[in-house]
């Protein structure tokens, strides 16, 4: 069975920083696109970062470029997102996602696994 | 930046048809996704590649794409379908996701 369990959202200060992580398991972590999407409360969903199978190539949505950087280590079937200078509008529920197609192709596919997320406050 | 348009809601009676609609530009030459997302629940999968269904996923749901719309079509509206709905496309190595829209089965 797959399995996401995201971890470390907190209440934080905006100017702070955060480093979100999201446990795998049920699937060859290493094979797998991996993402992080977010929902702001009452809100749609954002998508936040994309990365490979081996984590050679990423991709950030504009709203977070250059604050935000994603990781995975596969040798822990780990995800991560750290989020520095962070901003009220970073806060939301933010989900990892599972690519549905394993392989080189990181653009395309759809998202076949969801966690239940873990919430990130920013405020003072 | 490439916008996917919903409406914020539509309404169906029981055993009725739902039609959603998402809206992008030249949207029938992208593969459109479409999520279906419960009060307090994580976002599920109901259709890929435009018209596919996930193992699991009732008949009841399909899919079309085509110019400029994505529609999702849910025949046989049940009561347990009310859920927000949202449709997903890529833009170049970015996910696009629509605002959403709320179905109300009344």
């Amino acid at each position: 069975e797959v399995q996401l369990v995201e971890s470390g959202g907190v209440v934080v200060q905006p100017g702070g920083s955060l480093r979100l992580s999201c446990a795998a398991s049920g699937f060859t972590f290493d094979d797998y696109t991996m993402h992080w999407v977010r929902q702001a409360p009452g809100k749609g969903l954002e998508w936040v970062s994309l990365i490979s199978w081996d984590g050679d190539r990423t991709h950030y949505a504009d709203s977070v470029k250059g604050r935000f950087t994603i990781s995975r280590d596969n040798s822990k079937n780990s995800l991560y997102l750290q989020m520095n200078s962070l901003r009220t509008e970073d806060t939301a529920l933010y989900y990892c996602a599972k690519a549905m197609v394993r392989g080189v192709i990181i653009t395309g596919p759809p998202f076949d696994y969801w966690g239940q997320g873990t919430l990130v406050t920013v405020s003072s | 930046s490439y916008d996917l348009t919903q409406p914020p809601s539509v309404s169906v009676s029981p055993g009725q048809t739902a039609s959603i609609t998402c809206s992008g530009d030249k949207l029938g030459d992208k593969y459109v996704c479409w999520y279906q997302q419960k009060p307090g629940q994580s976002p599920v999968l109901v259709i890929y590649q435009d018209r596919k269904r996930p193992s699991g996923i009732p008949e009841r749901f399909s899919g079309s794409n085509s110019g400029n719309t994505a529609t999702l079509t849910i025949s046989g509206t049940q009561a347990m379908d009310e859920a927000d709905y949202y449709c997903q496309a890529w833009d170049a190595s970015y996910v696009v996701f629509g605002g959403g829209t709320k179905l109300t089965v009344l």
